[in-house]
């Protein structure tokens, strides 16, 4: 069975910090890897969408990186600012099956103090 | 936004009662899912459709039921509320090719 852990599960920063958010994932056999934003009360916006035959996509400041074979993602933001306060969730589609259902990881509040 | 739209936003129920909420979809996607996010849980799938009257369970579809009669539509019926389905329900849908998921804006359902 799929698990994605994400680390850390908090994120406390300055506004202009370079940060790395952390994901994991048990079964490498995955079609793709997709992180989310979420603001608080709202839905989950997709944020960038990375191929298993990708190594890395890159969207303005944010960049995401995959390493299948360690089972890891990790999503890069850059100067950050306080409008990049939200959770941050990973979550994987699976090969193998019929459904492509995600998994998904308990994601990372990030708050961005200005 | 993918043109998914979700119905009621927000609903307050009595235990006991039958609930369906609504996802509709503008854009064709044969692929159809219903999540529900819980705090500790995260997002786990309910039931999931592949089509015009193909659904079929995801890994906490007990106490659900759902129906799609028309591609745009997927409904998620609760057949009897119990407090412990209170939580916030996503519906989501799946593009062809890239296989990227695009979720709607949710239904918090409150089970008193």
């Amino acid at each position: 069975k799929q698990e994605v852990t994400q680390i850390p599960a908090a994120l406390s920063v300055p506004e202009g910090e370079n940060l790395v958010l952390n994901c994991s994932f048990t079964d490498s056999a995955i079609y793709n890897l997709q992180w989310f934003r979420q603001d608080p009360g709202k839905g989950l916006t997709s944020l960038l969408l990375i191929q298993s035959s990708q190594r890395e996509q890159t969207s303005g400041r944010l960049n995401a990186s995959l390493d299948k074979s360690s089972g890891r993602s990790t999503l890069y933001i850059a100067a950050s600012q306080p409008g990049d306060s939200a959770t941050y969730l990973c979550a994987v589609t699976n090969s193998g099956g019929s459904n492509y259902k995600l998994t998904f990881g308990k994601g990372t509040l990030l708050t961005v103090n200005p | 936004d993918a043109g998914i739209t979700q119905s009621p936003r927000h609903k307050v129920t009595e235990t006991g009662t039958p609930v369906t909420l609504r996802c509709h979809q503008t854009e064709n996607h044969r692929y159809m899912y219903w999540y529900r996010q819980d705090p500790g849980h995260g997002l786990r799938l309910i039931h999931y459709s592949y089509g015009v009257k193909d659904t079929d369970k995801g890994e906490v579809s007990d106490g659900y039921s759902v129906s799609r009669s028309k591609t745009e539509d997927f409904l998620l019926t609760l057949e009897s509320a119990t407090s412990s389905q209170t939580s916030v329900y996503f519906c989501a849908i799946r593009t062809g090719g890239s296989y990227e998921q695009y979720f709607g804006p949710g239904t918090r359902l409150t089970v008193t």
